[in-house]
Order: C-alpha cells, then structure tokens, then sequence
C-alpha cells in the first residue's frame, strides 16, 4: 500500500497564476483533509471531505477549492496564486472525519508564489 | 472552542536521558488527545492517542503519553532520548463533544537530541 500519495512534490508559481494539488489515497478511508504547514504556525485545516460527495471549509479556506473526485481522490485549486499562499501543503486522510481515529498524512507539496 | 498549546517551541535533551514534551489542551466535553513526529521534508506519523481508559498510552517506538485530566495535559514522554528521536512533534485534540469538528493541532515542538 502506498497509503496517501500527493503531486507534485515541489511547485514553483507566478502570482495570480492556477494550479491543482492532487492526492490520493488506497485505505479506502472515508475521510480526507488539506492541510497547511507554516513556520511556527502548526497545521492549519483548509477544507476536508468527511464523506464521497462532501465538502468543507476549514480554519483557513479562503483562495482555495477543492474536489472530491471520488472515494480516493481529493484534489487542491488554487485559482490565483498569491504570495501569502507559499507554504507546505499536506493532504491527509482517516476512516471517519468526526471520531478518534488517526490521520494518515502524505509527503507535502513545497509550493513557491513569486 | 477546542485548542491546544505546546509551550515550548525547542526542547534540548542528551541521547540517554529521558525527554518530555509538553501539550496541554482545553475542550468543552472529552478530549480525543494524539501526538504526531514530523521528520525533516515528510509527512507527519501518528505516534499516539488517547481516546479513554488507562491514563498511560504507550505508543510507535519506545514514546508513551500520560493524560492528566485534572491538569489538561498530554504530555509526551520517553525514557531515553535517542539521536534518530530528533524531529518535530505535534499535539492535537478533537472534543469529543463538539459535534462535527476535526482535530486541531498545535504549533509543534521541535526535539533535539544531542549525541
């Protein structure tokens, strides 16, 4: 098992420029998450996916979209890319969202806006 | 609202000693507590969780954490430090009371193990 796999692994952009983070994950979790990772910031939870089908924001959802392709995948916009949103992007995922199990994190997106 | 706080942001140790790193937390209902390793340019790995029973939870490679509920504390804790311990460490909790909420996590702790 791969557990939870995310691409690209670095990502340099142009201010107001698109991109897509994409993850994927073979537990056949029902739960998945995007995360941010900012120097003495901690994680900070940008929008999550309890179920197939469902979306929702988080603590800091502003400037970002994200789809639940189907049960593995759970894909990242950024529309237009702003410095502010240079940071280490995480995606996770868990048998349920709002109960006691563990999150099973992937490897990070280092994403760059210039 | 739940939260957490790590109060240190580095926490020195020499290899062979025993390390604590603190979490204290708050939370309306029952705390869901885990702890979480961060190595350098990876994903964080669960390490441990106290969801209820015994105050005591032992957890991935030699770590352990004991919940004190009078104090809201969570505090991780090994025996005897080793080099490879070297990493970043996270607390988080969710309330098991709050409804549809998810796990909030703290700002991390950075350990450092000296040979």
């Amino acid at each position: 098992n791969a557990g939870v796999t995310q691409t690209p692994k670095f990502q340099v952009l142009k201010t107001g420029q698109s991109m897509t983070l994409q993850c994927a994950q073979d537990m056949n979790h029902n739960s998945m998450y995007w995360y941010r990772q900012d120097p003495g910031m901690g994680l900070r939870l940008i929008y999550y996916s309890a179920s197939e089908g469902t979306t929702d924001k988080g603590e800091v959802p502003n400037g970002y979209n994200v789809s639940r392709l189907n049960k593995r995948e759970f894909s990242l916009r950024l529309e237009s890319a702003a410095p502010s949103q240079t940071s280490v992007y995480f995606c996770a995922s868990s048998e349920k969202a709002f109960y006691y199990n563990e999150q099973f994190f992937g490897p990070g997106t280092r994403l760059t806006v210039l | 609202a739940q939260s957490v706080a790590q109060p240190e942001d580095q926490v020195n140790v020499a290899e062979g000693n025993p390390l604590t790193v603190k979490c204290t937390y708050s939370v309306s209902g029952n705390p869901y507590l885990f702890w979480y390793v961060q190595y350098p340019n990876r994903g964080l790995q669960f390490l441990l969780k106290y969801i209820t029973g015994d105050n005591l939870v032992k957890g991935s490679y030699g770590f352990e954490a004991e919940f004190n509920k009078s104090q809201t504390s969570f505090h991780l804790k090994k025996p005897s430090a080793l080099v490879s311990d070297s990493a970043l460490y996270f607390c988080a909790v969710r309330d098991e009371g709050s409804g549809y909420s998810t796990l909030t996590f703290g700002k991390g702790t950075m350990l450092l193990v000296s040979p």
